[in-house]
Formats: C-alpha cells, structure tokens, sequence
C-alpha cells in the first residue's frame, strides 16, 4: 500500500512553463488538498476537494488550478510558473473534510528559475 | 483575522520532556491537531483535540484550552529522533486546517 505519492520528486522550471504536479492516492479517501511550505511560514492551502468531481479554493489559489476528475487523482497545475511559486509542493488526504486527520504525500520540490 | 503561534525554535536534552506551546486563533473551531515534520520530508500525524484537557498518547501528550486559544505538546523521556519540527493546527468553522510555522526542536545528547 503506497498511501499518497506524488510526481516528480522535484523540478526546475523556467518561468512561463505550463507544470502539471501529480498526486494519486490508495486509500479511497474522499478529501484531497493541495498545499505549499515555504521556509518560515506555514503551510498554505492552495485548493481542495471534499470529494471527486468538486474543488474549492484554499488560501493561496491564484496561479494554480486543480481538478479531481475521480477519487484517487488530484493533479495541480501552474499554467505560466513565476518564480515565486518556488515551494516544497505536498498534496494531503483525509478520509472525509470534516471528521479525520490529513495524510500527506513525500511532497514536491520546484524551483522556477 | 487567523493565526497560529508557536516559538520558531527549541532546544531540549536526551532524556528530558519539553513543552511546545501553541496559541490559536481560528474563525470558529473544529480541533487542534499537532504534526511532527522531520527534515526533508512530509509532515506525520500526532495528535488531535477538539475537547479541553490532556490527550496522552505513549510518551507523547496534548493539551488544550478552548477558553485560552491555547495547546501545548508535551514529549517525555527524549530521544534524539525527536528531532524534528512540531506544526501545531487549528481547524476553522470551514474544516480548513490554518497551520503554524512550526517549532524546531534540537535535541542535545
């Protein structure tokens, strides 16, 4: 059982590239997040999904976009990097939005140059 | 506005307990939840509270006061894989999770 995995491990992108962060999960969870950690901040949420075919915006959307076309999928997506999207990218799950803990993946690590 | 704080950094000895505090404020509340992040890698569930008082969990503890805004991890008998950030959180009225940025704890043989 792999839990949460996400791709690529890690990046370097020139800005004003389209990058497409991948996330799939095994353990049928219906809530999927996608956050940002920047040093000396916390995490950020970027969008949501409470369960698959619907997504909401976190903190911080603009810039990225999401969709959750089934349960196990949430890829995010920069449509023209800008360097300050330079971040340690990791997606989340929980069973459901209200009731359980967040389960993250390894996390994702892009530089925009 | 929303904010979690917590003390960016803390250094405690091989053996010893330590207490990270944390002081929340969330539109609404739907529990505190504290994660351990080692280096380099993605943060790992440690503890929930919703209700005030003590959760003991092995050698680690979490309190809260829903009155105070404030929580605390408590970890006994240290060990040198404790090393790690601590991310304290607080879930708002929305289940969003707005989260600190975490203590650095350096443990010291």
């Amino acid at each position: 059982i792999a839990g949460i995995t996400q791709a690529p491990t890690s990046q370097i992108l020139a800005a004003g590239r389209r990058m497409t962060l991948r996330c799939t999960q095994d353990m049928r969870h219906n809530a999927m997040y996608w956050y940002r950690q920047d040093l000396g901040l916390g995490l950020r949420l970027i969008h949501y999904s409470n369960t698959a075919g619907t997504t909401g915006k976190g903190e911080v959307p603009d810039g990225y976009s999401v969709s959750r076309a089934n349960t196990d999928d949430f890829p995010l997506t920069l449509a023209s990097a800008v360097p300050s999207q330079t971040s340690v990218y990791f997606c989340a799950s929980s069973e459901t939005g209200e009731v359980s803990e967040q389960f993250f993946g390894p996390g994702t690590r892009l530089t925009v140059l | 506005g929303q904010n979690i704080d917590q003390p960016t950094e803390m250094t405690a000895t091989e053996g010893a307990i330590v207490q990270i505090n944390c002081t929340y404020q969330t539109s609404g509340f739907n529990g505190l939840f504290w994660y351990q992040q080692h280096a380099g890698e993605a943060p790992t569930f440690l503890s929930y509270n919703v209700l005030d008082g003590l959760e003991e969990k092995g050698r680690f503890s979490s309190f809260l006061s829903r009155s105070k805004g404030y929580s605390y991890l408590l970890l006994k008998e240290l060990q040198m894989k404790d090393s790690a950030s601590y991310l304290c959180a607080g879930r708002d009225s929305n289940y969003q999770l707005i989260w600190g940025a975490g203590t650095k704890l350096i443990i010291k043989p």
